[in-house]
């Protein structure tokens, strides 16, 4: 099984902030991977879809990079609407899995 | 637009089995490359994919960890998905999701809290 390792797994910024998360895979799976964005009591909601393609409806001030084994979510400005918990997943092959999540909160 | 509307909670003994529906609307339920997984969530906790079934053919695919104790089905007749989890412990407490795959999980369900307890 390919496992995603996050980090940090908690991360406190300010409001207008550019952060950082960084998902890394066990073995290569191309750009099979996405990130959810979920919020306490919600679904998990899609931002990114094959590495750095952005979900309709998603702001902007998400972007995805990376290849292979290693990934990044990256948000510039944080809005206070932005702190969450994220995660990343892979879809290169059964079965699919989650990394541990990244709570961002705020400082 | 999509929804996935997922059955109400429930509440089971240890021992008994469950089953949590995923109904779906706005797009073809069995149309080519529209998978439906499921994952779980225990409290506190991360996502767990449990599993994926091809709502066009029926086939399906299970983590290892739940094979043996879980079923995925379909009714293509009403759009409708079904996770069902047998022999249920006290760590099978958690909110079951359903999404639909295209690239990603592109839409989910409500959640279903399945409490296990004596």
């Amino acid at each position: 099984d390919i496992q995603m390792t996050q980090s940090p797994s908690s991360l406190s910024a300010s409001v207008g902030d550019r952060v950082s998360i960084t998902c890394r895979a066990s073995q290569s799976i191309g750009t099979w991977l996405a990130w959810y964005q979920q919020k306490p009591g919600k679904a998990p909601n899609l931002l990114i879809y094959t590495a750095s393609n952005l979900e309709s409806g998603v702001s902007s001030r998400f972007s995805g990079s990376g290849f292979g084994t290693e990934f990044t979510l990256t948000i510039s400005s944080l809005q206070p609407d932005d702190f969450a918990t994220y995660y990343c997943q892979h879809y290169n092959s059964f079965p699919y899995t989650f990394g541990q999540g990244t709570k961002l909160e705020i400082k | 637009q999509v929804q996935l509307v997922q059955s109400g909670a429930e509440v089971k003994q240890p021992g008994a089995s469950v089953r949590v529906s995923c109904k779906a609307s706005g797009y073809t339920f069995s149309a080519y490359n529209r998978h439906i997984h499921w994952v779980r969530q225990a409290p506190g906790q991360g996502l767990e994919w449990m599993g994926w079934i091809n709502p066009n053919t029926g086939g399906t695919k299970y983590a290892q960890k739940f094979q043996g104790r879980v079923t995925m089905t379909r009714d293509t007749s009403i759009s409708t998905a079904y996770m069902d989890l047998s022999r249920l412990i006290s760590d099978d407490t958690a909110i079951y999701y359903c999404a639909r795959e295209v690239s990603g999980f592109d839409s989910w369900g409500q959640g279903t809290l399945v409490t296990v307890s004596s």
